[in-house]
């Protein structure tokens, strides 16, 4: 167990609607890094966000967005949902928000549209 | 763009050989280089990890070579346990950004046949 949680483990929905995605990090980390895994694909950059603020954005559609509150905790919004945007959707956490810093990942939630 | 490449997508090796997994980069600003473990139905898990002033660093029975001169990185198991077989991801990020966000490989699975 890693320590980062997130919610829900599995979504089906429909294309055109909207989701949230919940991931709280391990106690103590400050950073929270996104990344999606689609078929038969590596784990792709998302965002990252230190402390609420957003510190760095990868190849991130429009269509999503995410933020960090307060407690800490992070939600990736992804509205107006496409069959492609299926995948599995990972969050990471580190303490601090440099290179070289160990991420601890959650489980992931597993992201159907149909 | 791939960024960073693991060419072999699977490898099955004997219980108690070594496993050798590769990895290549293109890009000559990444300072950091770490592998992650992937189980099915579960979030990578840190393996271990080598910064670019080090060629080797070893872990138990994980080492992970690092040529930087070539663009390439290795990691080594040995001896290899099926409790091993998984997903390897090789990942890397840049030293000098104010992100810790990491570049992923495509991934290799391992088979450790007992």
């Amino acid at each position: 167990d890693s320590g980062v949680t997130q919610t829900p483990k599995h979504l089906i929905t429909a294309t055109g609607q909207r989701v949230t995605l919940r991931c709280s990090p391990r106690s103590g980390d400050l950073s929270v890094y996104w990344y999606q895994q689609s078929l038969d694909q590596g784990l792709q950059f998302l965002i990252h966000y230190y402390n609420g603020e957003e510190r760095a954005k990868g190849n991130i559609l429009e269509r999503f967005s995410a933020q960090q509150f307060p407690d800490l905790h992070s939600e990736l919004n992804l509205s107006s949902l496409e069959l492609g945007d299926s995948a599995l959707y990972f969050c990471a956490s580190s303490v601090d928000r440099g290179p070289g810093e160990t991420q601890y990942f959650g489980p992931g939630t597993r992201l159907l549209v149909l | 763009d791939q960024q960073v490449k693991q060419n072999s997508p699977s490898l099955s090796v004997q219980e108690g050989r070594i496993s050798i997994l590769n990895c290549d980069y293109t890009n000559s600003m990444f300072d950091y280089f770490l592998w992650y473990k992937k189980y099915p139905a579960e979030g990578p898990t840190f393996l271990i990890s080598i910064s670019s002033i080090k060629d080797k660093n070893e872990d138990g029975r994980f080492t992970v070579f690092l040529n930087k001169s070539a663009k390439h990185l290795s990691l080594h198991i040995v001896p290899s346990q099926p409790g091993d077989s998984a997903v390897y991801f090789c990942a890397a990020s840049v030293g000098s950004s104010n992100t810790g966000k990491l570049i992923f490989g495509q991934g290799t699975t391992l088979q450790v046949k007992p």
